[in-house]
This record gives C-alpha cells, sequence and structure tokens, in this order.
C-alpha cells in the first residue's frame, strides 16, 4: 500500500506570496490532519478534514486553510506568506481520526525568504 | 506550562543500554501516541495508547491514565534509535485527529 505523499517537499517562496500544498493520503483513509513544526515553536495542529469537512481547526490565523476533495487528498493553502511561515509542513492520515494510527508523510518544507 | 511534557530533553546512551522517555501531561486525554522522527523530518508513529502496555521488538510503552504519565522504553539500544522521540495527546472532548505534542526528546546512541 503506498504511503502518504505530499508535494512538493520543497518550495521557497517570497514575503506575501501565497502557496498551496498538497496531500494524498493512504487509499482508504478518510481523515487528514496538516501539521506545522518549527525550531520555536514545535509541532503545531493546524486543521483536520474528514469526508471533505473541517472538523477541528488549530490556532493559526485565517490566512491558512485548507480543502478536502472527494478522493480525500487535501490541500493547505497559505497567502500572503509572512517569514515565520517557514517550517516543515506536515500531513498525515488516519482511517477515521482520533482513536486510529496516524501516518504521517514526508512533510514540505517551506522557506519564506 | 505545555500541556504535554517530556523528560529529558536530550539523552545519550552507549549501545545496549536501557533508555526511558517519560511524558507528563495535564489533560483528560483520549489516545496517547508517541512518534519517532529522524533527521529530515519523517515521522513514523510507534505507539497509540488508552491504556496498559504495548510492546512492539525492542521498544516498549506503557501508560498510567490516573497518573497522565507515559513512559517510552527501548532495550538493547542500537545508534539506529537515534531519533526525536515525541509525544502526542489527543484531548478527551476532541473529535478527530488532533494531536498536542510535546516538544520531543532527542536521543542519541552511541556505538
Amino acid at each position: 500500500k503506498a504511503g502518504v505523499t505530499q508535494t512538493p517537499r520543497y518550495l521557497i517562496k517570497t514575503r506575501g506570496q501565497q502557496v498551496t500544498l498538497s496531500c494524498s493520503p493512504i487509499s482508504g483513509h478518510r481523515s487528514v490532519s496538516w501539521y506545522q513544526q518549527t525550531p520555536g515553536q514545535g509541532l503545531q495542529f493546524l486543521f483536520e478534514y474528514f469526508s471533505e469537512t473541517q472538523r477541528n481547526k488549530g490556532n493559526f490565523p485565517g490566512r491558512f486553510s485548507g480543502r478536502q476533495f472527494s478522493n480525500s487528498r487535501s490541500e493547505m493553502n497559505v497567502s500572503t506568506l509572512e517569514l515565520g511561515d517557514s517550517a516543515l509542513y506536515l500531513c498525515a492520515s488516519s482511517f477515521v481520526g482520533a482513536g486510529y494510527e496516524q501516518y504521517f508523510g514526508p512533510g514540505t518544507r517551506l522557506t519564506v525568504t | 506550562k505545555n500541556e504535554v511534557e517530556q523528560s529529558p530533553q536530550n539523552l545519550t546512551a552507549q549501545e545496549g543500554e536501557f533508555i526511558t522517555i517519560n511524558c507528563s501531561y495535564s489533560v483528560g486525554i483520549s489516545a496517547l501516541h508517541w512518534l519517532q522522527q529522524h533527521p529530515g523530518g519523517g515521522i513514523v508513529s510507534l505507539f497509540m495508547l488508552s491504556s496498559g502496555k504495548k510492546k512492539h521488538g525492542r521498544l516498549i510503552a506503557t501508560i498510567n491514565i490516573q497518573e497522565k504519565h507515559s513512559s517510552l522504553h527501548i532495550t538493547a539500544s542500537h545508534p539506529r534509535d537515534s531519533a526525536v522521540y515525541i509525544c502526542a495527546v489527543i484531548e478527551q472532548e476532541t473529535s478527530g485527529s488532533r494531536l498536542t505534542f510535546g516538544e520531543g526528546t532527542q536521543l542519541t546512541v552511541n556505538p
């Protein structure tokens, strides 16, 4: 079974630009969660999507948004990029959610200059 | 104070040593995850616990719900165990997969 894939793996953007990251979950998984990892804040939850609906949202500004498609693939978008958005963005999929094992993708390394 | 605290933050061991990493949390939880992150960023889920004890190879994870504490043990440690180990909890009132993470423990195992 193929693992969780994320594209692109690396990205360099300029302040003020917007970016879209993609996550393809394991086949059959309907829950996709997004996380941000920075040296200063560690891992933080961004949001979770289940069956095309946002089920949970972390404490991030509205510049961070996401969506999930009918095939469970998910995208997250960050508008008006700031230097502090430089981070490793990870997605994880699970069959249903809370009580199930999380499978993480390799991450997208975003650098904002 | 963080909701999830791990100790120690850094741990250096010699190959073959028995290792313990601790995780304490301050909220009611429905489950706790132990994760492993290697250089480069990839995260692997080692265990998901809601009670008791689980074992996989040389790894053992325990949880005491009443004391709000979990431990990850590595028996006969090996240099390939060198990684960051992260404890993450799912709070009781949360539906879905919202994880709250500890700061991680950097483990280095020397040959």
